[in-house]
């Protein structure tokens, strides 16, 4: 079974500069999670999708932060202007959702953002 | 407040058991986890503990539960090189959507 994909896996840009991340979860996984993960720190999640329908999004700098969930499958994390703080690696996690029990996450690898 | 709380590094030599430690913030949380992470890479769930439970074992893994204090642990038993990394505990909230709410993270160290 193939993982959660991202892309890029890192990322330079200037602050004020644009950026956007990609994310294809594992297929059949109604929910679609990103996380940010400031250095020595654990990921805070930022956006959390059940199929193309926001259902939290109360940590999202929404001044600044963007994101999609077009079909229900592929996301978007989008940042317009970027700020020094903003570096940190990016993380999108996948699960069934539906209210299982466990309901287990399953991590992509991250792109890894350093804004100059 | 949100913080789950966890110690910042431990270094044991390789064979020797090791047990890393985390303060999680809601009693009402439903699992918890244990996800570890390598250099460069994403997060692996290593295990969880349903919150009526105390104790679980798999394999080489324990993981203990104090309720009471909101306290759970990680024990690795006979740990390998291999197991460098940094371990997260993580809470399953029991209010809205269930989020995670991740600890800062224990990097552990294993010399041979």
């Amino acid at each position: 079974e193939a993982g959660v994909a991202q892309s890029p896996r890192y990322k330079i840009i200037e602050k004020r500069q644009s950026v956007a991340f990609w994310c294809n979860p594992i297929s059949g996984h109604a929910t679609l999670y990103w996380y940010q993960q400031i250095l020595g720190q654990g990921p805070k999640l930022l956006i959390q999708f059940q199929n193309n329908g926001v259902v939290d999004d109360s940590q999202l700098p929404k001044d600044r932060f963007s994101a999609e969930r077009l079909k229900g499958v592929d996301s978007t994390l989008k940042i317009q202007p970027a700020k020094l703080e903003d570096s940190a690696v990016y993380l999108c996690a996948s699960s069934l959702g539906g209210g299982r029990r466990r309901n287990e996450q399953f991590f992509g690898p991250g792109t890894r953002l350093t804004v100059l | 407040g949100e913080d789950v709380e966890q110690s910042l590094f431990l270094s044991v030599r390789e064979g020797d058991s090791s047990v890393i430690n985390c303060t999680y913030t809601d009693s009402s949380s439903t699992y918890l986890y244990w996800y570890k992470q390598e250099p460069g890479a994403g997060l692996q769930l290593l295990t969880y503990i349903f919150s009526n439970m105390d104790m679980k074992q798999d394999q080489r893994l324990t993981v203990l539960l104090n309720k009471k204090d909101k306290h759970l642990s990680l024990r690795i038993a006979d740990t390998q090189t291999g197991d460098s990394a940094i371990y997260f505990c993580a809470e399953r909230k029991n209010t809205g959507f269930q989020k995670l709410v991740f600890g800062t993270g224990t990097r552990l160290l294993v010399s041979p």
